[in-house]
């Protein structure tokens, strides 16, 4: 029952340029989303979220979007940075149940 | 501010074996969480404590998966007897009250099993 899918399990870009990572859900009573943020051995960390309510948050390089109408959501980063370098997960909630997507592992090359 | 703290890092056992994990979430956190991820894929939710009482256990395998948070601080999961399709990262993450709309999870580094 995969109600949270992010279909890229991996992107390459060039430092500097913008990192679009996307994501796809299918229960339309999810209600917040979340990106989270995962180096190797380490456990995932909160990066950004939106309500759904909202269409778009940011947090300095990063933006969530939120189609709601596509059940789409999208992370972008600009200026990408060999730092991003990491697994980003998405995740959804309803009702206190969040549920993860597979994961996209982000590669910025120097 | 310390985070939450997981051990043993890494486990090896042979199927059938039993394995314990322990967790230490973020103090005064409410909630904690038992989460597998299986390689390739999202965490899975096993279980969810509030405080010391089970709130959502409805994916936990309970014919050999248990879980307790004794005086609602530090959570064990047991697994008994292991099969091989346990192997897994099973990560621990806590929250200050509950995974509500605006609320999100504190993970620990996560116990790496293999099951043999």
């Amino acid at each position: 029952d995969q109600q949270v899918k992010q279909n890229s399990p991996s992107l390459s870009v060039q430092e500097g340029r913008i990192s679009i990572l996307n994501c796809d859900y299918t229960n339309s009573m999810f209600d917040y989303f979340l990106w989270y943020k995962k180096y190797p051995a380490e456990g995932p960390t909160f990066l950004i979220s939106i309500s759904s309510i909202k269409d778009k948050n940011e947090d300095g390089r990063f933006t969530v979007f939120l189609n709601k109408s596509a059940k789409h959501l999208s992370l972008h980063i600009v200026p990408s940075q060999p730092g991003d370098s990491a697994v980003y997960f998405c995740a959804a909630v309803t009702n206190g149940d969040m549920r993860f997507g597979a994961g996209t592992r982000l590669t910025v090359k120097p | 501010e310390a985070g939450v703290a997981q051990s043993p890092r890494y486990k090896i056992i042979e199927k059938r074996q039993s394995v314990a994990f322990w967790c230490n979430p973020i103090s005064g956190h409410a909630t904690l969480y038992w989460y597998q991820q299986i390689l390739g894929q999202g965490p899975k939710l096993l279980i969810q404590f509030q405080n010391n009482g089970v709130v959502d256990d409805s994916q936990l395998p309970k014919d050999r998966f248990s879980a307790e948070r004794l005086k609602g601080v530090d959570s064990t999961l047991k697994i008994q007897p292991a099969k091989l399709e346990d192997s897994a990262v099973y990560l621990c993450a806590s929250s200050l009250v509950k995974a509500a709309t605006n609320e999100k999870l504190f993970f620990g580094s996560g116990t790496q099993l293999s099951v043999l």
